[in-house]
């Protein structure tokens, strides 16, 4: 079963706008880590962020932020006045203490499109 | 230099070859994967170890074959390629006790024809 699901496939902005990115997650671990990784159109994965399960204190850095919700087992991300050098594919991950944290289970991924 | 390598980044190959693609890592980093990554669907483990003794079975390991030759060196093979194998390749590296965060190499681009 899909552990981690991101239902946006393609969100296309035009510059400046912001966006949002939802990413829905299922576990029955008390522990886990929660990722973002980027994927510009050149193909590399980059990683973003990590965040365990204990905090769910929100992040932000620069023009990007995170949204921790344990609550709604969600780990939204946002590009606030977005450029054209955002337009990637962003995949969320999960990685759980049972797999002694070596699974990265990934979502199908957002593709953002970003337009002048 | 990148620190997680992989070669060839691209390959064209045939129904019933045998391919190796190889990944390096000069990032000190015990713990070693093989993903794929088809489009829509995003990355599936395909094997992955945590030390050069290590050897574990991901997602999706069928038709597939590893090897850790050493810290820093860790292959994919495929002994016999099949179309439906045509994906692109990550290898990623991590650190368990400084948190287990994966970074991933360039990427291996493989068709089977």
């Amino acid at each position: 079963a899909q552990k981690v699901t991101q239902a946006q496939t393609e969100i296309s902005v035009v510059e400046k706008e912001d966006v949002t990115l939802d990413c829905v997650y299922e576990t029955r671990d008390t522990t886990y880590y929660l990722f973002w990784y980027k994927q510009p159109p050149s193909g590399e994965l980059v990683f973003l962020i990590r965040r365990n399960s204990f905090d769910e204190q929100n992040e932000i850095s620069g023009r990007y932020s995170w949204n921790f919700q344990k609550s709604t087992s969600s780990f939204n991300f946002t590009i606030t006045a977005s450029q054209v050098v955002d337009s990637a594919v962003y995949f969320c991950a999960l990685s759980e203490a049972q797999d002694s944290w070596g699974k990265l289970q990934f979502g199908a991924g957002t593709q953002v499109v970003v337009t002048p | 230099d990148a620190d997680v390598t992989q070669t060839p980044r691209n390959r064209i190959t045939k129904t019933g070859k045998r391919i190796m693609l190889e990944c390096s890592q000069t990032k000190g980093h015990d713990r070693m994967y093989w993903y794929r990554q088809d489009p829509g669907l995003g990355l599936r483990l395909i094997y992955y170890s945590f030390d050069v003794k290590d050897i574990n079975k991901g997602e999706i390991s069928d038709g597939y074959s590893v090897s850790r030759q050493a810290q820093a060196k860790f292959s994919l093979s495929l002994e016999s390629a099949i179309p439906n194998q045509t994906a692109l390749y990550f290898c990623a590296t991590s650190d368990f006790p400084s948190g287990d965060t994966q970074y991933f190499g360039p990427g291996t681009r493989l068709t089977v024809l």
